[in-house]
């Protein structure tokens, strides 16, 4: 079966500090891969989404990167973190061969930035 | 370009009695239609989709949303809510045609009474 696992649960760093959150799938390939953004519990927001190796898709300008270096593996970075980079990250995957499936949600990583 | 609205932040409902959380979209295609649910601190969990077919699709846990396109509206439903059943919900939606990402509305939190 199928999982995903993202990592840190929770995160503190320092505004300016550089940030690495990663995710793996296992069990499935070629998978699509996500992340999005809740803040303050609310309004879940697409931050990048990666349909291949190296192919990555921004929908919204910011402070943030994301980069697929395997099949599987997807890594949300930023250089400098900012105060508002603070929320919950969550990382998802959904089958590549079809635009009907839903998405399966990582169990988030909680980041503060102080 | 897709967007969903959830015009309601939070619904309160009494135990045994029955729940709806309003869902309303917008694409320029066909449409895939989802809802999610999520318990504090937690990624999001699926309930159901609609991709096509029957307009009245049942889910996890006695949900069902009713599709209807001249209103182009998604609502979740309950004949009859339980304490348990107390989280936050998120509608969302997909253009059909190879579009890759999935959009969220910003979430309604219902509450449960005993």
């Amino acid at each position: 079966s199928q999982t995903i696992h993202q990592w840190p649960a929770t995160l503190v760093q320092p505004v300016g500090s550089p940030l690495s959150l990663e995710c793996t799938v296992e069990g499935t390939s070629n998978p699509n891969l996500y992340w999005y953004r809740q803040a303050a519990g609310r309004g879940l927001q697409l931050l990048f989404y990666s349909v291949g190796i190296g192919q990555i898709s921004s929908e919204v300008p910011q402070n943030l990167s994301a980069s697929r270096p395997q099949d599987r593996q997807f890594i949300l970075s930023s250089k400098k973190l900012l105060l508002s980079d603070s929320g919950f990250y969550l990382c998802a995957w959904s089958p590549g061969t079809a635009t009907n499936e839903k998405l399966f949600f990582g169990s988030g990583t909680q980041l503060s930035v102080l | 370009a897709q967007s969903v609205a959830q015009p309601e932040d939070q619904v309160n409902v009494a135990e045994g009695n029955p729940l709806t959380v309003k869902c309303t979209y917008s694409v320029s295609g066909n449409p895939y239609l989802f809802w999610y649910v999520q318990y504090p601190n937690r990624g999001l969990q699926f309930l159901l989709k609609y991709i096509t077919g029957d307009n009245l699709v049942k889910g996890s846990y006695g949900f069902e949303a009713e599709f209807n396109k001249s209103q182009t509206s998604f609502h979740l439903k309950k004949p009859s809510a339980l304490v348990s059943d107390s989280a936050l919900y998120f509608c969302a939606v997909r253009e059909g045609s190879g579009a890759n990402n999935l959009f969220f509305g910003t979430g309604t939190r219902l509450t449960v009474i005993p």
